[in-house]
């Protein structure tokens, strides 16, 4: 199990251009979240999907932000455009249920780290 | 509103030696309580998971208690070593049978050091 992949690691762009990250779930787990974590605000929900369908995207800051899941295993989050203000760690999380209870076990990614300059 | 604190905010103490970090939250409804660690440019990684019922729960030198009533938890870190060094984030699931509703402290930041 290669576990929740994110690209880029590092990526950093010019205010005003648009950015793309990428996030591979684990096999199996049912729900992808994006999350942006800062060291003033910590770790902030942005969207989650469930079975690739968008649930819940009051965490996205603004039209700028959007989140697609074309498939059980692919999400991308776009920024366009950029502001220097979204420099942040981008993570991607996945979850499926735990083994004999109602609650669920979530996998993080290493993230991406976004410097808008 | 939905709330986790922690304290410390950052915490330095020598290898070998115990600490323990401090999580209140007012999160309602509740359903668990987990600990994660963040190493420096890592994603956050599961330590601990705890249901209302549960008082107390290990994983190795990590211990971590729940007291439901004041809504208290701690994590208790027996022997440090220095790679132990990294954030420690308090997070409440506030919904059972969702994979949502996720309460995140901004976690204590635990420097072990020789």
């Amino acid at each position: 199990d290669a576990g929740v992949i994110q690209s880029p690691r590092h990526e950093v762009t010019e205010m005003g251009q648009e950015v793309t990250l990428r996030c591979k779930p684990i096999s199996g787990h049912d729900y992808l979240f994006w999350y942006r974590q800062t060291m003033m605000r910590g770790l902030e929900l942005l969207i989650y999907f469930n079975n690739n369908v968008p649930i819940d995207d009051s965490g996205m800051p603004e039209d700028r932000f959007s989140a697609k899941m074309p498939n059980a295993s692919f999400s991308t989050l776009k920024i366009q455009p950029s502001e220097p203000r979204d420099s942040a760690v981008y993570f991607c999380a996945s979850s499926k249920r735990l083994q004999g209870g109602n609650n669920y076990g979530y996998t993080f990614g290493s993230g991406t780290r976004l410097t808008v300059v | 509103k939905n709330q986790v604190e922690q304290s410390p905010q950052s915490l330095i103490i020598l290898e070998g030696k115990n600490c323990t970090l401090q999580c209140n939250y007012t999160v309602s409804p509740f359903s668990n309580l987990r600990w994660y660690k963040q190493d420096t440019g890592r994603g956050p990684v599961s330590l601990t998971i705890m249901t209302f019922s549960e008082n107390t729960k290990s994983n190795g030198r990590y211990t971590a208690t729940l007291d439901a009533d004041t809504k208290q938890s701690s994590l208790h870190i027996t022997a440090s070593q220095l790679s132990d060094s990294a954030s420690y984030i308090c997070v409440v699931g506030g919904d059972t049978g969702t994979a949502s509703k996720l309460t995140f402290g901004t976690g204590t930041r635990l420097q072990v050091t020789l």
